[in-house]
């Protein structure tokens, strides 16, 4: 069935470094991988997308890229801050001829920021 | 001030007994979704829905039932066949012709 594969699992880093987060997929027709924060307790929090029309998106400190040929895609956050501490999901889904839109997720990498 | 809500944020049930999770929203959103997410594990999709009155099911729906008389609600009921319920659920939901899912703040359910 589909699946996606995230590592590391856990990932530590000195504030100000760079963390990158990546995913691999199994089904070559996803075409949207979105990215989640998840704050303990709360729900997870979409901080950005990419659809497969393009190889790299970016927002401030947080860039994706998406390779698919070899089907992965990585989360880069650059200058890392104590509150990027959090648990950062993968997904990918298939769309088209109105499917619903069903995210296949990751198991999550836990990132702490160290001050 | 718009968004999705689930109530309560925690939830306490003797074992055996069926118990309902609420999940609103009033961002004129079609899709609604529940997962399920345990400690070390990524969400699992329990049931969707597109449209009201009408429901499917995602991989892990044994045990759990759904509703959707209203656009803005998605009630989940976890029923006693749920061989183990403790996990902290969470309700989605998607506005139309757009594929991004937007999560509530979740409901932590926990048997005794």
């Amino acid at each position: 069935g589909e699946n996606v594969e995230q590592h590391p699992s856990t990932l530590s880093v000195q504030e100000g470094d760079s963390a990158v987060i990546k995913c691999t997929y199994s089904d070559s027709a996803s075409n949207y991988f979105p990215w989640y924060k998840q704050e303990l307790g709360k729900g997870p929090q979409l901080i950005i997308d990419i659809r497969s029309n393009v190889g790299e998106k970016k927002d401030q400190r947080i860039a994706v890229t998406l390779n698919k040929t070899a089907k992965h895609f990585s989360l880069h956050i650059t200058e890392t801050q104590p509150e990027d501490s959090a648990v950062y999901f993968c997904a990918a889904s298939r769309l088209g001829g109105g499917a619903t839109n069903k995210l296949i997720f990751g198991t999550g990498t836990l990132l702490a920021v160290q001050p | 001030d718009g968004g999705i809500t689930q109530s309560p944020k925690y939830l306490f049930r003797k074992e055996g007994q069926n118990v309902t999770l609420s999940c609103e929203q009033n961002l004129n959103h079609d899709a609604m979704y529940w997962y399920r997410q345990d400690p070390g594990q990524g969400l699992r999709l329990i049931y969707y829905s597109q449209i009201v009155n009408d429901f499917q099911k995602g991989d892990i729906a044994e045990g759990y039932s759904v509703s959707r008389e209203k656009k803005e609600s998605f009630p989940l009921t976890v029923t006693s066949a749920q061989k183990n319920p403790t996990a902290f659920y969470l309700c989605a939901s998607s506005p139309p012709g757009i594929d991004t899912q937007y999560f509530g703040p979740g409901t932590r359910l926990t048997v005794l």
